[in-house]
């Protein structure tokens, strides 16, 4: 069973369009976020929700909208696809809770726009 | 089905020990492994290897790879409460760059 799960796991599209990325945990976990790998494998945190309210929006263009419908599932929507937004992109989630989380990630989505 | 396993899950040592996490994997299509140090938000980048045998340092850190008996281990010297985090370890596969975590190991350095 996978714990949390992207769709689709690749994507090639062209500027200007408008694309989703869906990611789903059924780990119960009550936190999910969006995290962006660049060309440097670096991880930069972009969305977290918690109970389907958002608690961190780094600073990301508004292109990017994320939708959470329940705790379970946090959708990420873009769009006017621009070339730098080619990326693997990770959801992940985390049980809340004091001290140090552990994030699940799923296994990333890989945009490539042309 | 790529696996990655980390060991041990969670770690409780004294300020100024030694400690040492490590990583096996199965995977098919290798590329490289990575170490990542997860705090509050964003996990950091710390270690990409490629190659057997080579060490890489960055201060206390330290990290190698045997792409023969498929593990790495990452070592931190002199550990300070700063160390305190969770580090995750991934494994990179196949041509478009799949990343795989493992669960992590949580490590918490006390006074």
């Amino acid at each position: 069973d996978t714990a949390v799960s992207q769709t689709p796991k690749y994507l090639v599209t062209q500027m200007g369009n408008d694309k989703s990325i869906k990611c789903e945990q059924n780990l119960g976990h009550d936190t999910m976020y969006w995290y962006k790998q660049d060309s440097k494998k670096f991880l930069k945190i972009m969305f977290s929700y918690n109970n389907k309210e958002l608690i961190i929006n780094e600073t990301v263009p508004n292109r990017f909208s994320p939708k959470s419908p329940d705790k379970a599932h946090l959708n990420l929507h873009i769009n006017s696809l621009e070339l730098g937004d080619s990326a693997v992109y990770f959801c992940a989630s985390s049980q809340d809770g004091t001290g140090l989380r552990v994030l699940a990630f799923g296994s990333g989505t890989r945009l490539t726009v042309v | 089905e790529d696996k990655v396993v980390q060991s041990p899950l969670s770690l409780v040592v004294h300020e100024g020990d030694t400690v040492t996490l490590n990583c096996s994997y199965e995977v098919t299509n290798f590329r490289s492994l990575l170490w990542y140090k997860q705090e509050k938000k964003a996990p950091t980048f710390l270690f990409m290897l490629t190659s057997s045998g080579i060490e890489k340092k960055s201060g206390r850190l330290s990290s190698i790879l045997d792409k023969k008996e498929l593990f790495s281990i990452l070592n931190i010297t002199a550990t300070q409460t700063g160390d305190s985090a969770v580090y995750l370890c991934a494994v990179e596969t196949g041509t478009a760059s799949k990343l795989t975590f493992g669960t992590g190991t949580r490590l918490q350095v006390t006074l």
